[in-house]
């Protein structure tokens, strides 16, 4: 089924390991872009690409980095995990200029101990 | 800056009877509206949209919507809920140009049989 697709969909890490979490979509939508869920928080922007070849912060930037591989593929980056990324992470795609909402993937679950 | 509010942070309902989730959102054009529905443990699936035209539209599950641009709202409306709506329902604000909406809190709804 198309879609947006995350691996992994749990992950536990340890305080200061790294780990890239991966989200492809095969819908041709030219935004993609990376979200924290936390209870009480709602849905928090981590970093968007509004289009390939183009990264933006997001509304909690800090400790993550991100890469637009191309059009499909939008990862996110845990340089030095820490507990407070403990979270669930959403990878979402769009197409605003075709009046496309966002499609998410079904979310990565991570621990940092 | 664009805004939603989601007044309701719970919502109980008997199965069979009707629904109405409230959306109030703040905008200075004409905003692009969506609905969202996120089950326990999984993703946001999109319920439906509005981008222009027919201010009521019709989303899946048997849920719709009206924008009403004399109150800045977008309320969900069900006629009659099932035990499998049990969720959290998102509305969200975009705008064109603008690659990114904006969430409300979420309103979570609980049926009891």
């Amino acid at each position: 089924n198309a879609g947006v697709t995350q691996t992994p969909k749990f992950q536990v890490l340890k305080t200061g390991q790294s780990m890239t979490l991966q989200c492809a979509q095969d819908m041709n939508h030219n935004s993609m872009y990376w979200y924290r869920q936390d209870p009480g928080m709602g849905l928090r922007l981590i970093y968007y690409s509004a289009s390939e070849g183009t990264t933006d912060k997001g509304e909690v930037p800090n400790g993550y980095n991100v890469s637009r591989l191309n059009k499909r593929e939008f990862s996110l980056r845990l340089e030095s995990a820490a507990p407070s990324q403990t979270s669930v992470y959403f990878c979402a795609s769009s197409d605003w200029d075709r009046a496309v909402g966002y499609t998410f993937g079904s979310g990565t679950r991570l621990t940092v101990v | 800056a664009q805004s939603v509010t989601q007044p309701d942070i719970h919502i109980t309902v008997s199965e069979g009877a009707s629904l109405e989730l409230r959306c109030n959102y703040s905008y200075g054009a004409t905003p692009y509206l969506f609905w969202y529905v996120q089950s326990p443990g999984q993703g946001l699936q999109l319920l439906l949209k509005y981008f222009s035209g027919d201010t009521l539209v019709q989303g899946i599950k048997g849920f719709e919507a009206e924008f009403k641009r004399s109150q800045s709202s977008f309320n969900l409306r069900k006629p009659s809920v099932h035990w499998s709506d049990a969720a959290e329902y998102f509305c969200a604000v975009g705008a064109l140009g603008s690659y990114i909406p904006t969430f409300g809190r979420g309103t979570s709804l609980i049926v009891h049989p």
